[in-house]
């Protein structure tokens, strides 16, 4: 079982910062199938991300992912109010389709 | 427009059983696997279950193995999840979500329900 750990847990930041999320595997990701996904107070997550890098569609250019093996990160370029929510990586190669337990970014 | 609608939530008592349901609709439903993730209140995301081409080819989650069973109804654009031997810890909001990829493939998980709640207690 591929165990994903999301660091920090918790980002307080401000509008018009970068932010970069990190996503540990416990062991390498084949294929990098590992996603990100955006959930909001009260709603669904989003797909953000897939294949490590690509972003899924009417995702804003400011949201990219990078990384391979058991190494993957999400970086936001310049923060917007809207932004502000828990962020997940998961794999979905192998099952079980674990997630991360999430970070948190707050103004 | 591609759409999940999940029902069937509501109160059980510990060791009861609950289904589950999720319409599916603008999209050719048996074209893809479809999964259930489930969120404890407060807490992260858990993958559940995943079910591909019918009700044959399914995965558990170690925590529901032997408890919960996903099924698909391909005539009827319909995912279910038949929940048996609840347990409080299996209280939660509970999401529907489509593969992105057709199968065989998977991929992950682009379209979601809004979610049905689940609360086990007595």
């Amino acid at each position: 079982e591929i165990v994903l750990t999301q660091s920090p847990g918790t980002l307080s930041l401000s509008p018009g910062e970068r932010v970069t999320l990190s996503c540990k595997a416990s062991q390498s990701v084949s294929g990098n199938d590992l996603a990100w996904y955006q959930q909001k107070p009260g709603q669904a997550p989003r797909l953000l991300i897939y294949g490590a890098s690509s972003r899924a569609t009417g995702i804003p250019d400011r949201f990219s992912g990078s990384g391979s093996g058991t190494d993957f990160s999400l970086t936001i370029s310049r923060l917007e109010s809207e932004d502000f929510a828990v962020y997940y990586c998961q794999h979905y190669g192998i099952s079980p389709r674990s997630f991360g337990q999430g970070t948190k970014l707050e103004i | 427009e591609v759409q999940l609608v999940a029902s069937g939530g509501g109160l059980v008592q510990p060791g009861r059983s609950l289904r589950l349901s999720c319409a599916a609709s603008g999209f050719t439903f048996d074209d893809y696997a479809m999964y259930w993730v489930r969120q404890a209140p407060g807490k992260g995301l858990e993958w559940v279950a995943r079910v591909r081409w019918n009700s044959g080819f399914t995965d558990y989650a170690d925590s529901v193995t032997g408890r919960f069973t996903i099924s698909r109804d391909n005539a009827n654009n319909s995912l279910y999840l038949q929940m048996d031997s609840l347990r409080g810890e299996d209280t939660a909001l509970y999401f529907c979500a489509k593969a992105m990829y057709l199968m065989p493939a998977t991929g992950p998980l682009d379209v979601w329900g809004q979610g049905t709640m689940v609360t086990v207690s007595s």
